[in-house]
Order: C-alpha cells, then sequence, then structure tokens
C-alpha cells in the first residue's frame, strides 16, 4: 500500500533557529513529491519535487529529494513566527494524492 | 480569477440531519478530491473522481455520498450514518496526477450540534 510518513509531528523553536522536517513515502511508480503549508484554511502549496538532488528555493525555505532513499526534506532558516503553521507533504498514487499526516510547527517570539 | 469555491465556509447540523457541501473549480480540472481533517491530524481521502459521471471511494467513505454530473462541480453529502461529522472539509481538484499539484479551496467547517 502506497504511503506517506512525516517525521517528527509537531516541532516548537524561537525566531531565528533552523528546522528540518522530513518526509518519507513508499508510492508504486513514483512521480513527485508536493510539499504544502497551511496555517488556518487551505494548505498552500510550496513545492513539487521530481528529481533526485535538485534543491528548490524560495525565500527562507528550501526543499531537495532523494530517490534513491525514498525520502525528501523542508529546511526552513531563520524561521518567524508566520512560519507556524502544519506542513503537508504528499505524492500522486495512480488515482488519488496520498498526503502525510504533517507537522506542525510552532515558532515562538 | 479560477480557483475552488467551497461554501459555506460554516455549517451547523443537528443530529439525524444530512447536509451537503458545496464544491466548484473553474480551472477546467478533471480529477477533484474531498479530504476530512480532524484536529491535529493530516488530510483523509474520503472520495474522489478523475472524470465527471465516475467516483470512488477513499479512505474514509462511509457516511458520505458525491456526485459528479458537471466537470466544474463535486457535491459532498454528509448522510446520518456519519457517526463523527464534526471535522474540516477540504475539496481539491488536479488537472490529472502527473507533475501537478492539487489546489484546494477553502474549506467548510462542519459542527454537529
Amino acid at each position: 500500500e502506497d504511503k506517506v510518513v512525516q517525521s517528527p509531528l509537531s516541532l516548537v523553536v524561537h525566531e531565528g533557529d533552523t528546522v528540518t522536517l522530513n518526509c518519507s513515502y513508499e508510492v508504486t511508480n513514483f512521480r513527485s513529491l508536493l510539499w504544502y503549508k497551511q496555517e488556518k484554511k487551505a494548505p498552500t502549496f510550496l513545492f513539487m519535487l521530481t528529481s533526485s538532488g535538485i534543491e528548490k528555493k524560495s525565500g527562507r525555505l528550501s526543499s531537495i529529494l532523494d530517490k534513491k532513499e525514498l525520502f525528501s526534506i523542508l529546511n526552513i532558516t531563520a524561521t518567524q513566527t508566520g512560519d507556524s503553521a502544519v506542513y503537508l507533504c504528499a505524492s500522486p498514487g495512480t488515482y488519488k494524492y496520498i498526503f502525510g499526516t504533517g507537522t506542525r510547527l510552532k515558532v515562538l517570539a | 480569477d479560477g480557483g475552488i469555491t467551497q461554501s459555506p465556509k460554516y455549517l451547523f447540523r443537528k443530529e439525524g440531519q444530512n447536509v451537503t457541501l458545496s464544491c466548484e473549480q473553474n480551472l477546467n480540472h478533471d480529477a477533484m478530491y474531498w479530504y476530512r481533517q480532524d484536529p491535529g491530524q493530516g488530510l483523509r481521502l474520503i472520495y474522489y473522481s478523475q472524470i465527471v459521471n465516475d467516483f470512488q471511494k477513499g479512505d474514509i467513505a462511509e457516511g458520505y455520498s458525491v456526485s459528479r454530473e458537471k466537470k466544474e462541480s463535486f457535491p459532498l453529502t454528509v448522510t446520518s450514518a456519519q457517526k463523527n461529522p464534526t471535522a474540516f472539509y477540504l475539496c481539491a481538484s488536479s488537472p490529472g496526477l502527473v507533475n501537478t499539484e492539487a489546489f484546494f479551496g477553502q474549506g467548510t467547517r462542519l459542527t454537529v450540534v
């Protein structure tokens, strides 16, 4: 059965810290790995990763995929209170997107 | 602007009542999905539809029903058979599954009173 597993489940850090969120996957006919940020309502799209070893970057956020070891990481540097959210990773299976349970990040001022 | 519209944003239901959540998209996407999210948890798939007039059960379909009579619309009915319907419901769509993300609506928060 296809699955996506995220760790840690929750994380509390202070402003300015750097955090690494993990996502491992077992998906038949893997095509891509997606990262989303969810604050109050709809998840907002961050990155889509399809190639191993190529970093995607947007401001203080970056992500990389390792297709050999079947995982991805999301890094956030110099965290801010506005980064507090649930971060979801997902991968498209044969007919649907498979989501992990998410990592709840809280950044303290 | 293109997007996904869910309505209502908040919904209160008495026990034993059926309620229908609306989801409309103008992105011309073939695939649509309904997810349920409980506090502190991830997204669980209720139903999905890859094409109009066809839909499939997801992981937690019991107590729910859907229809896909039009490409742009994928309403979800929460029936009285759903024992614990209080949750946040998210509708999503995608043009397919290859090299594309899912696009989400703003969600409907359903509360049973």
